[in-house]
């Protein structure tokens, strides 16, 4: 089974609040994980990226925490900005160096000012 | 510096009709090349993966093809195009040597009719 999970199709929060993302992924085989953001009618822009043996990266305002026990991440951003209203995805390679990278459903953050 | 073209970028196109989408990269030798489609309200589909030229992987059985006849380029095509193949459609590359990150195009808006 090779699936990424966001299970949370929105998420609502306010302007200087904490806004955590969530995603889950059903195989121990992913081994290296993205985060992607999109504005509607573009491409998705890539945002930070942790590896399998790492449970955190930091990048300004944006960190991410993996949990490969519960093969669970998420995405935290640290305070949210109205610019940050947007959709983000969360994505994951498979290891054995196949090329194949799995993306998520997306979860949709609207940031209140 | 490396980019990534994408055309068109609105497709109108009636059932039964063939397409071809085209995607090229440049800057960037040997890359991985992607077709992901973002169908409404959905996140975004692997369609396929492409390692090298000639080496086409499908992800999911469609009505879709793919195509890589140069190192840079990448087309998605149908004989026949069908209602449900509307969508969002989008390439991207990534480095060869993976688990790294992925840089999609602006993305076709097709609709068909």
């Amino acid at each position: 089974d090779q699936q990424v999970k966001q299970n949370s199709p929105s998420l609502s929060v306010q302007e200087g609040r904490i806004s955590i993302l969530n995603c889950d992924y059903t195989n121990s085989m992913f081994d290296y994980f993205l985060w992607y953001k999109k504005y509607p009618a573009e491409g998705p822009t890539f945002l930070i990226s942790i590896s399998s043996i790492k449970d955190k990266n930091e990048d300004g305002r944006f960190t991410v925490f993996l949990n490969k026990s519960a093969k669970h991440l998420s995405l935290h951003i640290v305070p949210p900005q109205p610019g940050d209203s947007a959709v983000y995805f969360c994505a994951a390679w498979w290891s054995g160096n196949t090329g194949k990278l799995i993306f998520g459903q997306g979860t949709t953050l609207q940031v209140k000012p | 510096s490396q980019t990534i073209h994408q055309w068109p970028a609105t497709l109108v196109q009636p059932v039964g009709s063939p397409l071809s989408l085209e995607c090229t990269v440049e800057g960037t030798s040997n890359p991985n090349l992607y077709w992901y489609r973002q169908a409404a309200g959905r996140g975004l589909q692997l369609l396929f993966y492409s390692v090298g030229i000639g080496q086409i992987s499908s992800e999911v059985p469609q009505n879709l093809s793919a195509s890589r006849p140069q190192d840079r380029q990448f087309i998605l095509s149908s004989k026949k195009l069908l209602l449900s193949d509307s969508g969002f459609y989008l390439c991207a590359w990534s480095r060869g040597d993976f688990n790294t990150e992925a840089f999609f195009g602006q993305g076709t808006r097709l609709t068909v009719v």
